[in-house]
């Protein structure tokens, strides 16, 4: 099932802080952060683990709540490199001992001079 | 570190037509992931290799799509036949293991489906 981002769409200007978050009504194993722009493949972010251990991005922060089954992705003091579409990935069990990961449909990021 | 390679990055067919896709991942990543990327979404997997045999197919259409990862390194992906709501980035990725590790993306091919 796909997870739910919000907001769609998000323009900032340059210093400013944003917040992403994805949501997901199942249970959740790991979560996975993507930036992609436009015409290129998504780039790794970030993944947060069931238990609360965390990797990722050295200038960007994200958080996982397992009860709420609900990540949130922080980008602050934005630069115009962040610019770009954002996804969250969730990974569950897919019913057959294996790992399935979904992605949202993304949040756009646009940051302005 | 080489990253992962895909080619053709552009193919135009007419629908009913078959298409194949190639993809070499990091040297030494075990795990292997075809993905479809329809504009304006997030991608979707359609499957996963853990060395040359198949971990997920849930949301691949057998009917059409199949795939094969020989000697657990190069992949292909082929369609066939096509149908116009195939038009998408195939993008394919590779993992060191499993899904506590990072993916790396490949370019992608775009299909155009006319």
């Amino acid at each position: 099932q796909q997870p739910v981002q919000s907001p769609q769409a998000v323009i900032l200007r340059e210093g400013e802080d944003a917040v992403i978050n994805c949501s997901s009504s199942k249970a959740l194993y790991s979560v996975h952060w993507y930036r992609q722009k436009h015409g290129e493949a998504p780039v790794f972010l970030m993944i947060l683990l069931k238990g609360g251990e965390q990797k990722g991005h050295e200038k960007i922060s994200a958080s996982f709540n397992e009860k709420k089954q609900q990540s949130s992705l922080y980008l602050t003091a934005s630069q115009l490199s962040y610019s770009g579409t954002y996804f969250c990935g969730t990974v569950r069990t897919s019913g057959a001992g294996s790992y399935q990961l979904t992605f949202g449909k993304g949040t756009k990021l646009s940051v302005i001079p | 570190e080489a990253g992962v390679a895909q080619s053709p990055r552009y193919k135009i067919i007419e629908k009913r037509q078959s298409v194949a896709f190639w993809c070499n991942p990091i040297s030494g990543h075990a795990t292997l992931y075809w993905y479809q990327q329809i504009l304006g979404q997030g991608p979707k997997l359609l499957i996963q290799f853990q060395n040359n045999g198949v971990v997920d197919d849930s949301q691949l259409p057998k009917d059409r799509f199949s795939a094969e990862r020989l000697k657990g390194v190069d992949s292909t992906l082929k369609i066939q036949p096509a149908k116009l709501e195939d038009s998408a980035v195939y993008l394919c990725a590779s993992s060191s293991s499993g899904w506590t590790d990072t993916q790396y993306f490949g370019p992608g091919t775009r299909l155009t489906v006319l």
